[in-house]
């Protein structure tokens, strides 16, 4: 199975500031045929179901704010909040779809500082 | 709008079965992969089972293969795991997931509201 990894479980951010949230997998999740790192982002706040913000490791999902931003590709990815709001305060978790078991990580927390 | 309506779920005593269900709607069924997705109290997400858009392949995490079975029906725009041999490690909410694709190997963009699944004698 693929194992997925989040650095850090948690991190207290300033309003405005900007927020990385670091995810690993055990296994490169780059098909090489298409060029594709099959690799998700969600978010999830409490008491809600989890929402999808990033797929194929970068492509945001239709009408998720433009300072949300995903990039790496292999076994290293990153989710960038570029200026975080308030509402952005929730567990973020990366997911791979490269293989099944379908895998995610372990959560990283946001807060506001 | 596009919507998931989980439900079946309940109290049930280890060792018992127990079958959700899920409606779909506001989009095309039998165009996209479905899912479940579990959560127990306090923890992290876990993938459970997916079905390809016309139930020709399945997959299923470790902890549940042999026991869950997942399946849908087009005709009823509708997604169902039953769950037998239920363990206390299973209390978990239940969510139904679309898949962004028609195959099991993609991300989920709809969620339902979950389903809450307590296994305890």
């Amino acid at each position: 199975d693929i194992v997925m990894t989040q650095s850090p479980d948690s991190l207290a951010v300033s309003l405005g500031e900007r927020a990385t949230i670091n995810c690993k997998s055990s296994q490169n999740v780059l098909y090489s045929s298409n060029n594709k790192n099959y690799l998700a982002w969600y978010q999830q706040k409490p008491g809600q179901p989890p929402k999808l913000l990033i797929y194929w490791a970068s492509t945001r999902e239709s009408g998720v704010p433009d300072r949300f931003s995903g990039s790496g590709s292999g076994t290293d990815f990153t989710l960038t909040i570029s200026s975080l709001q308030a509402e952005d305060v929730a567990v973020y978790y990366c997911q791979q779809y490269y293989d099944t078991p379908l895998t995610f990580g372990p959560g990283t927390k946001v807060d506001v500082k | 709008e596009v919507q998931l309506v989980d439900s079946g779920g309940g109290l049930v005593q280890p060792g018992r079965s127990l079958r959700l269900s899920c409606a779909a709607s506001g989009f095309t069924f039998d165009d996209y992969a479905m899912h479940w997705v579990r959560q127990a109290p306090g923890k992290g997400l876990e993938w459970v089972s997916g079905i390809s858009w016309n139930g020709g392949s399945t997959g299923y995490a470790d902890s549940v293969k042999g026991r869950f079975t997942i399946s849908r029906d087009n005709a009823k725009n509708s997604l169902y795991l039953q769950m037998n041999g239920l363990r206390a490690e299973d209390t978990a909410l239940y969510y139904c997931a679309k898949g962004k694709d028609i195959v099991v190997k993609n991300g989920f963009d709809i969620w339902g509201q979950g389903t809450m699944v307590t296994v305890s004698s």
